[in-house]
């Protein structure tokens, strides 16, 4: 049973280019989260989505970041017109029941903006 | 201090003894989890403990969980240098939507040989 799933797991954009971050969740899980990690720092937390859902998107900035879980294919966190402070590792987390229950991670996609 | 913060920040021990780190948190949870980073890595699940537990295992890791207080432990016995990485707890605040949990910044262990 393969675990999360993310890609790329390294990507360099320029100030201005988008960013696009792909996560596959664990089989069977419905629940996916997006996190944010700086260097030395904790995650923080950025997103919750369900299957073609946004439930919680307290932790997005409310501008150039947008992410979706389609009903087919992978959670996309995009990320548009980037600048050097969303040089970051950015994690997904899925879970089968939500929240309460356990988040297995990915390993991450390290975004350089330079 | 925000919910989910670990104590000590850094802590070096040798290798075979025991590793203890500790968590508080500000409001009341639905459950807190330990979770294992290595350097450049993505997070590694170790313990979950609901709050109605007061202590769990898992092999040489050992979770304590006191709500009166506020407060967790996570003690690693017999320590080996494959333990060495950054360690978070992270809280599933007792909020309605119960939708996110929130990280601490974490205890980066390094054990001596």
């Amino acid at each position: 049973n393969a675990g999360v799933m993310q890609n790329p797991r390294h990507l360099v954009r320029r100030r201005g280019q988008e960013a696009r971050l792909r996560c596959s969740p664990m089989k069977g899980h419905s629940h996916v989260y997006w996190y944010r990690q700086l260097p030395e720092e904790g995650l923080k937390f950025m997103v919750y989505l369900q299957k073609e859902n946004i439930i919680d998107e307290s932790g997005m900035p409310k501008e150039r970041f947008s992410a979706e879980f389609p009903k087919e294919g992978p959670s996309i966190l995009r990320i548009q017109q980037v600048v050097r402070g969303d040089s970051a590792a950015y994690f997904c987390a899925s879970s089968q029941q939500g929240a309460l229950e356990t988040q297995y991670f990915g390993p991450g996609t390290r975004l350089l903006v330079l | 201090s925000q919910q989910g913060e670990e104590d000590p920040q850094a802590l070096s021990i040798q290798e075979g003894e025991n590793a203890t780190m500790n968590c508080s948190y500000k409001t009341s949870i639905n459950n807190l989890q330990w979770y294992r980073q290595n350097s450049g890595r993505g997070l590694v699940h170790l313990i979950l403990i609901r709050s109605n537990e007061r202590e769990k295992h898992s092999g040489r890791l050992r979770v304590t969980l006191d709500t009166s207080k506020k407060s967790s432990s996570l003690l690693i016995t017999a320590s080996r240098a494959a333990d060495t990485a950054s360690y978070f707890c992270a809280t599933a605040p007792m909020y309605s939507s119960a939708s996110k949990i929130i990280f601490g910044s974490g205890t980066r262990l390094s054990i001596r040989p």
